[in-house]
């Protein structure tokens, strides 16, 4: 089974620009979260969708905002960015119902976003 | 408020010996999950062990063990004979667990190991 993919690996903005970020989640799995990491506040919980609704919201600016299409994929915006900004962003998905093993998180490798 | 600590910033030790690394928790929920996770250099965080809040039986898999104590609020994992693989940071995690109201990681700051050989 494939794992969670993140796309891109890679990006580099400037500040005030915006960025999509997208996250193909394991197969099957209907929630997709996303996690800010950053070396001073550590890994942050940015939102949760499940079935193409926003299910939970961390504590972070509207800029940052989601989606989630029909087919469970996600995508992350960051409108107005900030030098703040920079960070690994990570995606995370899991069955989404509420058993047990749905509580298991299974990460992407992260898009790691540099604003200059 | 839900809230994880890792005390230990970076643990360094010589390949072989026995390492744990400490979590302590706080939640007011009475039926949480407890997890650990490995993110080794390549950035993407590796699921290891889900426990949840009434299950207090210490697992063993491999090198790998966790204690959980629900007296303490502590999930400690012990890695024995280290090797040089485990140089990653470990971070523990906890989820109150919300049905079908979803879910949501709090993370602890995370522990560096780094296993010299």
């Amino acid at each position: 089974k494939a794992g969670v993919t993140q796309t891109p690996r890679y990006l580099i903005k400037t500040r005030g620009q915006q960025v999509t970020l997208s996250c193909s989640p394991i197969s099957g799995h209907r929630s997709v979260s996303w996690y800010q990491q950053t070396p001073g506040q550590g890994l942050q919980f940015l939102f949760e969708y499940f079935s193409e609704t926003q299910r939970n919201k961390g504590n972070f600016p509207g800029r940052f905002s989601g989606r989630q299409f029909s087919n469970s994929r996600s995508e992350m915006n960051v409108s107005t960015l900030e030098l703040g900004d920079s960070a690994l962003y990570l995606c995370a998905s899991n069955l989404g119902g509420g058993g047990p093993s749905t509580y298991e998180q299974y990460f992407g490798p992260g898009t790691r976003l540099t604003v200059t | 408020a839900q809230k994880v600590t890792q005390a230990q910033t970076e643990i360094s030790v010589v390949e072989k010996e026995d390492v744990t690394l400490d979590c302590v928790y706080e939640t007011r929920d009475t039926t949480y999950y407890l997890f650990w996770y490995k993110q080794p250099p390549s950035g993407e965080l590796v699921f290891l062990i889900r426990r949840n809040s009434f299950d207090e039986q210490n697992e063993i898999s491999g090198r790998y063990s966790w204690n959980f104590q629900k007296s303490t609020s502590s999930f400690n994992f012990t890695i024995t004979a280290s090797q040089v693989v485990d140089s990653a940071v470990y971070f523990c995690a906890l989820s109150e667990a919300q049905g079908n109201a979803g879910n949501m990681l709090t993370f602890g700051g995370g522990t560096r190991l780094m296993v010299k050989p």
